[in-house]
């Protein structure tokens, strides 16, 4: 089973690029999220979608934007990398919203660099 | 907002003693309680959760942990600890109402053998 999966998994950026992390999941879950994850930081939430069509800002969303526009995608772009956004960054599925108690499942991580 | 802590960003246990990672929350009304792994280079995997019912409980690999209303907790526990718990250990939590899942700062285990 696939689940959730990213690319790409390792990434340098100049200062300045943007590009955009991909994520799919094949198990039809409504809820999707992205992540960071800092040092001594543990997980910060960016953004996340409740369905197609539907996002919402996490904690630290400056800097990226998302959209949602199939229930199995739910790419992440930087739109002009800065270097306080290297980092390890996770995708995050649900089968539905964070108050019905369902797992959370992560995909493998990206890890970018912006030099 | 809610918010997790996780005393201690490193503990170390000897191979065989017992594992104690501890997670409080901040929600008034108890909220859905989950434990993740996290191996080096590699995604976060659910150890166990909490939603209803039976306070302790039990996940993979030997952990379990134990929901307690009154002190805002749900640490984690293994009676022996194994080379291979040697990752990060994460708490989060989920409100019965709302979007988000709420992650601490995790905590790193370290066995020695």
């Amino acid at each position: 089973n696939a689940g959730v999966t990213q690319t790409p998994k390792f990434q340098v950026l100049k200062t300045g690029q943007s590009m955009t992390l991909q994520c799919a999941q094949d198990m039809n879950h409504e809820y999707m999220s992205w992540y960071r994850q800092d040092p001594g930081m543990g997980l910060r939430l960016i953004h996340y979608s409740v369905g197609a069509g539907i996002t919402d800002q996490g904690e630290v969303p400056n800097g990226y934007n998302v959209s949602r526009s199939t229930t199995e995608d739910f790419p992440l772009r930087l739109l002009s990398a800065a270097p306080s956004q290297t980092s390890v960054y996770f995708c995050a599925s649900s089968y539905s919203r964070a108050s019905s108690g369902n797992t959370i499942y992560f995909g493998e991580g990206s890890w970018l660099t912006v030099v | 907002a809610q918010s997790v802590t996780q005393l201690g960003s490193h503990v170390s246990v000897s191979e065989g003693a017992l594992v104690l990672l501890r997670c409080n929350y901040s929600s008034s009304v108890p909220p859905y309680l989950f434990w993740y792994v996290q191996y080096p280079n590699q995604g976060l995997q659910l150890l166990l959760k909490y939603t209803t019912g039976a306070t302790l409980v039990k996940g993979i690999n030997g952990f379990e942990a134990e929901f307690k209303k009154s002190e805002t907790s749900f640490h984690l526990t293994k009676p022996s600890a194994h080379m291979s718990d040697a990752a990060e250990y994460f708490c989060a939590v989920s409100e019965r109402t709302g979007n988000q899942f709420y992650f601490g700062t995790g905590t790193s285990l370290t066995v020695i053998p």
